[in-house]
C-alpha cells in the first residue's frame, strides 16, 4: 500500500512568518493529495487538495506544490496567524481508489505571538 | 448545517467488553468512512460504506471489528472482545461522491480507552 512521510514533526514559528510542511509517498499512481489541518479534539478539516495534473494551486495564505517526479508535496502557509496553531496531516490516495487515503504522521505547528 | 456527528465522545471499556461506537454523517452524504487515529499518529483507514454497501473493510485489523450501515445513513462500528491495542479515537467521515474530488468530512471522533 501508499506509504506517506511528512516533516518535520513540530514546528515553531513566529506570528506573520512562513510555515512549510513536507511529504513523500511511495506509489507513483497515487493522483489525489488533500491537506488536514486538526484541532485539539476535533476531527481532521479538509483546508486544501491537489490532483496530480495540476503542479501548484493557492487559497489565500495557503498554497500546495506538488512533484511527481519526485514523489513529494509541500503546503506553504504565509504570514502565519495564531490561530493557524494544530496539528496538519497530510495525505495520498491509493493507486485504484481515490477515497482510500494514507496520511502521514502529523506536524504540530506552533505560531508564537 | 450540521456536520458529522460520533457518539459517544469518549468511552472506557473494560479489556474483554464488547463496544458500539455511532455515526450520523452529514445528511444526503452516500460515502461513509472509520478510521483509527492512534494517539500522535495520522489516521488509519479502516472501512468504506457507499449507501448500505460495505464497499471495502481491508483495514479492519481483526475479525473482533464489524462495521454496518444497514439502512444507508447511520453507521455504527463495534468492536467485540476490547483489548488494551484498541485505545485509539475512531472517526467517521461521510462525502458526496463526484468529480472532481472526494472532500472527506470529519466528526470529533470518539475516544475510546480500553483498561
Amino acid at each position: 500500500g501508499e506509504n506517506v512521510e511528512q516533516h518535520p514533526s513540530t514546528l515553531s514559528v513566529q506570528e506573520g512568518d512562513s510555515a512549510v510542511i513536507k511529504c513523500t509517498y511511495s506509489d507513483s499512481a497515487s493522483n489525489y493529495f488533500p491537506w488536514y489541518k486538526q484541532e485539539l479534539g476535533k476531527g481532521p478539516q479538509l483546508i486544501i487538495d491537489i490532483r496530480s495534473n495540476v503542479g501548484e494551486k493557492k487559497d489565500q495564505r495557503i498554497a500546495v506544490t506538488l512533484n511527481k517526479t519526485a514523489k513529494h508535496f509541500s503546503l506553504h502557509i504565509t504570514e502565519t496567524q495564531p490561530e493557524d496553531s494544530a496539528v496538519y496531516f497530510c495525505a495520498a490516495s491509493d493507486r485504484l481508489n481515490d477515497y482510500k487515503l494514507s496520511f502521514g504522521a502529523g506536524t504540530t505547528v506552533t505560531v508564537r505571538a | 448545517g450540521a456536520g458529522v456527528s460520533q457518539s459517544p465522545r469518549y468511552k472506557v471499556a473494560k479489556r474483554g467488553q464488547d463496544v458500539a461506537l455511532r455515526c450520523d454523517p452529514i445528511s444526503g452524504h452516500v460515502s461513509l468512512f472509520w478510521y483509527q487515529q492512534a494517539l500522535g499518529q495520522g489516521p488509519e483507514f479502516l472501512t468504506y460504506f457507499q449507501n448500505e454497501a460495505q464497499l471495502d473493510k481491508s483495514g479492519l485489523p481483526s475479525d473482533r471489528f464489524f462495521a454496518e450501515r444497514p439502512e444507508g445513513s447511520v453507521s455504527t462500528l463495534k468492536i467485540q472482545r476490547t483489548q488494551q491495542e484498541d485505545s485509539a479515537v475512531y472517526l467517521c467521515a461521510s462525502s458526496s461522491p463526484g468529480e472532481p474530488s472526494y472532500e472527506q468530512y470529519f466528526g470529533p471522533g470518539t475516544r475510546l480507552t480500553v483498561t
